[in-house]
């Protein structure tokens, strides 16, 4: 099925422990994006790349890097992981057509738990 | 500090009737709003958006409502189905690239 896929499902870390989500989408799109969603905060965008080739920061870009791999892959890398950054992750990309231009698709998410 | 606000966690209505989720944003420069719709273990889903040269827009049950002097938008789901349980995010844009979002409702209907 078209759409985002995201890995892992679930990852548990050590303070310090380094690690990698993966995403990939097959719906050709330009833009994708990185949040976390923490209770009684929404969600909160921490990387994108509108296109590849380029990424930029969003609301809370500290403590991670990202890689835009090609136009189907963005990755998220936690390079020490910290109790704080435990969170859901959820990757999405945004769609081309001109009726949807604003709406983001969103992968089933990532749930991250660093000890 | 949160520039989309959703102040109810949780609502609950009976099946059939109508269901109203509210939200309320800070950013005048807002121009594009959008309801997300997210069940447990999965991602937030599209459900309905409007531009800010609208006041409304309607697609089958749903119907987003916006009220740009009181920076305010409303979500009514009409007649509300048990399948419509989930937690609603509220969200908004301001140019190409961000999408700030509330906190969520978590919407029960009751058989």
């Amino acid at each position: 099925n078209a759409g985002v896929t995201q890995t892992p499902k679930f990852q548990v870390l050590k303070t310090g422990q380094s690690m990698t989500l993966q995403c990939a989408q097959d719906m050709n799109h330009n833009s994708m994006y990185w949040y976390r969603q923490d209770p009684g905060m929404g969600l909160r965008l921490i990387y994108y790349s509108a296109s590849e080739g380029t990424t930029d920061k969003g609301e809370v870009p500290n403590g991670y890097n990202v890689s835009r791999l090609n136009k189907r892959e963005f990755s998220l890398r936690l390079e020490s992981a910290a109790p704080s950054q435990t969170s859901v992750y959820f990757c999405a990309s945004k769609n081309r057509d001109l009726l949807r231009a604003n709406v983001l698709t969103f992968g089933a998410g990532s749930r991250l738990t660093v000890l | 500090d949160q520039q989309v606000k959703q102040n109810s966690p949780s609502l609950s209505v009976q099946e059939g009737r109508i269901s109203i989720l509210n939200c309320d944003y800070t950013n005048s420069m807002f121009d594009y709003f959008l309801w997300y719709k997210k069940y447990p273990a999965e991602g937030p889903t599209f459900l309905i958006s409007i531009s800010s040269i609208k006041d409304k827009n309607e697609d089958g049950r749903f119907t987003v409502f916006l009220n740009k002097s009181a920076k305010h938008l409303s979500l009514h789901i009409v007649p509300s189905q048990p399948g419509d349980s989930a937690v609603y995010f509220c969200a908004a844009m301001s140019g190409a690239n961000n999408l700030f979002f509330g906190t969520g409702t978590r919407l029960t209907v009751i058989p």
